[in-house]
């Protein structure tokens, strides 16, 4: 069975721009959960989606959006890029939103200039 | 609200040496703890998890950790090390779930030869 898959797996951007980023959880998985992880620093908590609704968000600005589709996967949406959004982008997909064991994808490095 | 925070942003031991990861947490409810590695350039693999069951608790490729309540830690060892181990170590801890998790800043595992 294919892991969490997330696309692109790297992207430039200029700052100002608009970002969409992707994630298919693995199959029958019906919760996926977006982090921000900055160089040298541990995954920050962005949101939480579970049968398409919202479960949870961190504490980021409105910039940042997010929704999930009926066959489950994710689409993170950053808006007027700023320079310190350059980061790895986590998805982590679990069975339910109360489940006590998530699994990652690889990662979207994004890169503003 | 919880908090994690990693004692040593760089721990450097010998092959063969124990390895001796410490976090400790803060948590307003009875947490969920998780210990995950991350190799560069890569999402992150769960090594191993507390759910309030047994205190000490076995992971994967011959870590463990054990759950104190009473100095709000979860320590993360392993008898010998491997080369292979090298990697970031990151401790999380969650109120609810796996996918909302809190972690730490990390701790870069060095293993000399």
């Amino acid at each position: 069975d294919a892991g969490v898959t997330q696309s692109p797996t790297h992207l430039i951007k200029t700052r100002g721009q608009q970002v969409t980023l992707r994630c298919s959880p693995i199959s029958g998985h019906k919760s996926v959960s977006w982090y921000q992880q900055v160089l040298g620093q541990g995954p920050q908590f962005i949101f939480q989606y579970y049968e398409k609704e919202e479960r949870g968000r961190g504490n980021f600005p409105d910039r940042f959006s997010a929704r999930q589709f009926p066959n489950y996967s994710s689409e993170l949406n950053v808006n007027a890029l700023l320079l310190g959004d350059s980061a790895l982008y986590l998805c982590a997909s679990s069975l339910s939103a109360g489940n006590t064991e998530a699994f990652f994808g690889q990662g979207t490095r994004l890169t503003v200039v | 609200a919880q908090s994690v925070t990693q004692l040593g942003s760089h721990v450097s031991v010998s092959e063969g040496a124990l390895v001796l990861l410490r976090c400790n947490y803060s948590s307003s409810v009875p947490p969920y703890l998780f210990w995950y590695v991350q190799y560069p350039n890569q999402g992150l693999q769960l090594l191993l998890k507390y759910t309030s069951a047994a205190t000490l608790v076995k992971g994967i490729n011959g870590f463990e950790a054990e759950f104190k309540k009473s100095e709000t830690s979860f320590h993360l060892t392993k008898p010998s090390a491997h080369m292979s181990d090298a990697a970031e170590y990151f401790c999380a801890v969650s109120p609810t779930n796996a996918g909302k998790s809190t972690f730490g800043d990390g701790t870069t595992l060095t293993v000399k030869p």
